[in-house]
């Protein structure tokens, strides 16, 4: 039972160099979000999708871009990486709408991306 | 806008101590209430979870009550093992009647280290 799968497990990028962030799901969760955690600051959610085709910003989406072309898949994509950027990403998964509000989130292990 | 608040860390205790973590929250409506536990080099769990007032959630020996009057939910357990040790979050669901999406705000986080 693989969960919530996150690739890779650290990068280190340059600046101004791009990556994508891979997350994938086997739950055939309809809700799936990413969230950047920093030191002493809690987890802040980037974007998040509630259907294949449908993305929305969260509270810190600049940098950032999202595609949901499928139920399991939810990428992250960072364009132009910046020192601001360092941090560690998580991607989470939700049953979804009908049972939003009891529904435990699954989450992946964690991407650990540093920006020099 | 809602807000989750944690008291700091890290909190240092000896084996078999009492544990509490406060956690406060500013949110419109009932939102439900979470704790969420990331050991070393995972990503986060479910703990416990409320989503009603005067609710009490429990697992593995933690508890949390949802209290409504003074917007809290503070973890508690009775007597911690080294096993415990790792960081906690305090998280809350917000629900905006039919645009409920799942997203979680979260607290700083709290590290508990527990000393044989």
């Amino acid at each position: 039972n693989a969960g919530v799968t996150q690739t890779p497990k650290f990068r280190i990028l340059k600046i101004g160099q791009s990556m994508t962030l891979q997350c994938t799901q086997d739950m055939n969760h309809n809700y799936m979000y990413w969230y950047r955690q920093d030191p002493g600051m809690g987890l802040k959610l980037i974007y998040y999708s509630v259907g294949a085709g449908i993305t929305d910003k969260g509270e810190v989406p600049n940098g950032y871009n999202v595609s949901r072309s499928t139920t399991e898949d939810f990428p992250l994509r960072l364009e132009l990486a910046a020192p601001s950027q360092t941090s560690v990403y998580f991607c989470a998964s939700t049953l979804g709408r009908d049972r939003g509000a009891n529904t435990e989130a699954f989450f992946g292990q964690g991407t650990r991306l540093t920006v020099v | 806008g809602d807000s989750v608040t944690q008291m700091e860390g890290p909190v240092t205790l000896s084996e078999e101590a009492f544990l509490t973590i406060n956690c406060t929250y500013t949110a419109t409506g009932y939102p439900s209430l979470f704790w969420y536990v990331q050991y070393p080099g995972e990503g986060l769990q479910l703990l416990l979870k409320a989503t009603k007032a005067d609710d009490k959630g429990s697992n593995k020996g933690f508890e949390a009550t949802y209290r409504k009057e003074t917007t809290s939910f503070h973890l508690e357990k009775g007597s911690v093992q080294v096993s415990d040790s790792a960081v906690y979050f305090c998280a809350l669901r917000p629900l905006r009647g039919s645009s409920n999406t799942g997203k979680l705000i979260f607290g700083q986080g709290t590290t508990l280290q527990v000393k044989p």
